[in-house]
């Protein structure tokens, strides 16, 4: 079985600090990893994600992710965090030839003016 | 392009009532699902589709039906409504490629008294 973990349920982080939200993954074979945020009333939104190659990913708003296989780890970063950052972030994994992806319990982000 | 779109936005049943969850895209995806979104669990897979005519369990099916008679829609229905079926509904297609990411819709609000 898949499953993924995001040990933060809350992270705050002062504007204009880095910010990491750590997400832990379990799957047998190669996986694919996603980053999704979520705004207040919203759906979903796709942030990066991470199929094959260079362990480091970049994605939507300046953030990026980085694989890495031997900790089972594929932790969301961004250099300067802005209060517009502030929403759901949600982890998610699946397997070649597995359609079902399978999604963290969230890591509720705030930025501090 | 309006994407996935959900209908109805909010919804209030009470216990033993039946409705469906109604789900359209436009972008030509073989792959939807429906997810539920509970606080502290993070989205669970309810039922998907990797074609029409083709509709498989995820991790919550029961006391849920689907169907899949056409590429774009993909409806959910609830076939005897209860308290602990009030959730946020998600429904998110792909174009089923290998690492595509999923476009969710906005959400259904639902709440069973």
């Amino acid at each position: 079985a898949q499953s993924v973990a995001q040990p933060e349920d809350q992270v705050n982080v002062a504007e204009g600090n880095p910010l990491t939200v750590k997400c832990t993954y379990s799957v047998s074979g190669n996986p694919y990893l996603f980053w999704y945020v979520q705004y207040p009333n919203r759906g979903l939104q796709f942030l990066l994600k991470y199929i094959t190659g260079d362990n480091l990913v970049k994605g939507s708003y300046g953030f990026e992710a980085e694989f890495n296989k031997s900790q089972t780890s594929f932790h969301l970063k961004k250099p300067s965090a802005l209060v517009s950052d502030s929403a759901l972030y949600f982890c998610a994994v699946r397997v070649l030839g597995n359609e079902k992806l399978t999604f963290g319990t969230g890591t509720r982000l705030t930025i501090i003016p | 392009n309006a994407g996935v779109t959900q209908t109805p936005k909010f919804q209030v049943l009470k216990t033993g009532q039946s409705m469906t969850l109604q789900c359209a895209q436009d972008m030509n995806h073989e792959y939807m699902s429906w997810y539920r979104q509970d606080p502290g669990m993070g989205l669970r897979l309810i039922h998907y589709s990797v074609g029409a005519g083709i509709t498989d369990q995820g991790e919550v099916p029961n006391g849920y039906n689907v169907s899949r008679s056409t590429t774009e829609d993909f409806p959910l229905r609830l076939l005897s409504a209860a308290p602990s079926q009030t959730s946020v509904y998600f429904c998110a297609s792909s174009s089923g490629r290998e690492g595509s990411p999923l476009h969710f819709g906005n959400g259904t609000r639902l709440t069973v008294t």
